[in-house]
């Protein structure tokens, strides 16, 4: 079965770097787009970035735009997500997920927390 | 981008109610419309997607209907445990852009 497993989280200051990874199995990797999605305490999801199945094709939010910038290795199974210039705002769990045609996320992982404290 | 919006934000419901919240896209989605559950602590779990598919090993009280702008999400016979917190999101157009949710409490 498809079974996603975030990890790399942590606390962080603002204006620090940190790298999430996503490691995938149960489902042909490179055959699938990918999506971050974020969720700050106490709101809703917020989609921040996907990339196809093999790279050719990735897309930010504006909110993590230049900052942050999506990878994966199919050879690995993974995907990955380095973040840069973080800020408060950056705060919450990030989740990967299966993206089934540019935004249905099929299977999500557990998520993995990122704290930037203010 | 694509604006969200749910009703009610939240809503108190007994085991076996028929329960249904909406929502509304800021222009029009094609019906590239996914609705999510979410437990507390735990990822979101996708229910419906193209406004109503059920997504494979969801139960069938489960139903959602709309078009143009405007989306329903139906729970019959609720369970205990059908409470948490429900999304809509549209894949209509980039950036993929959820709702703000409706909570239930059972």
């Amino acid at each position: 079965q498809v079974h996603l497993v975030e990890s790399g989280g942590g606390l962080v200051k603002p204006g620090g770097s940190l790298r999430l990874s996503c490691a995938a199995s149960g489902f042909n990797f490179s055959d699938y787009y990918m999506s971050w999605i974020r969720q700050a305490p106490g709101k809703g999801p917020e989609w921040i970035s996907y990339i196809s199945g093999h790279s050719l094709y990735m897309s930010y939010a504006e909110s993590v735009k230049y900052r942050f910038a999506i990878s994966r290795d199919n050879a690995k199974n993974s995907l990955y997500l380095e973040m840069n210039s973080l800020r408060a705002e950056d705060t919450a769990v990030y989740y990967c997920a299966r993206d089934i045609s540019g935004g249905r996320l099929d299977y999500w992982g557990q998520g993995t927390l990122v704290t930037s404290p203010q | 981008d694509i604006q969200m919006t749910q009703s009610p934000s939240s809503l108190s419901a007994s085991v076996g109610d028929r329960v249904t919240f909406t929502c509304r896209a800021s222009q029009t989605i094609n019906g590239h419309l996914n609705w999510y559950q979410q437990k507390l602590g735990k990822a979101p779990k996708l229910l419906i997607f193209a406004a109503s598919t059920l997504q494979s090993g969801v139960p069938s009280r489960f139903s959602g209907s709309g078009s143009g702008t405007d989306f329903t999400l139906t729970i019959n016979n609720l369970q205990p445990e059908d409470f948490g917190t429900y999304y809509c999101q549209q894949s209509f157009s980039a950036p993929p852009t959820f709702g703000p949710g409706t909570r239930v409490d059972i």
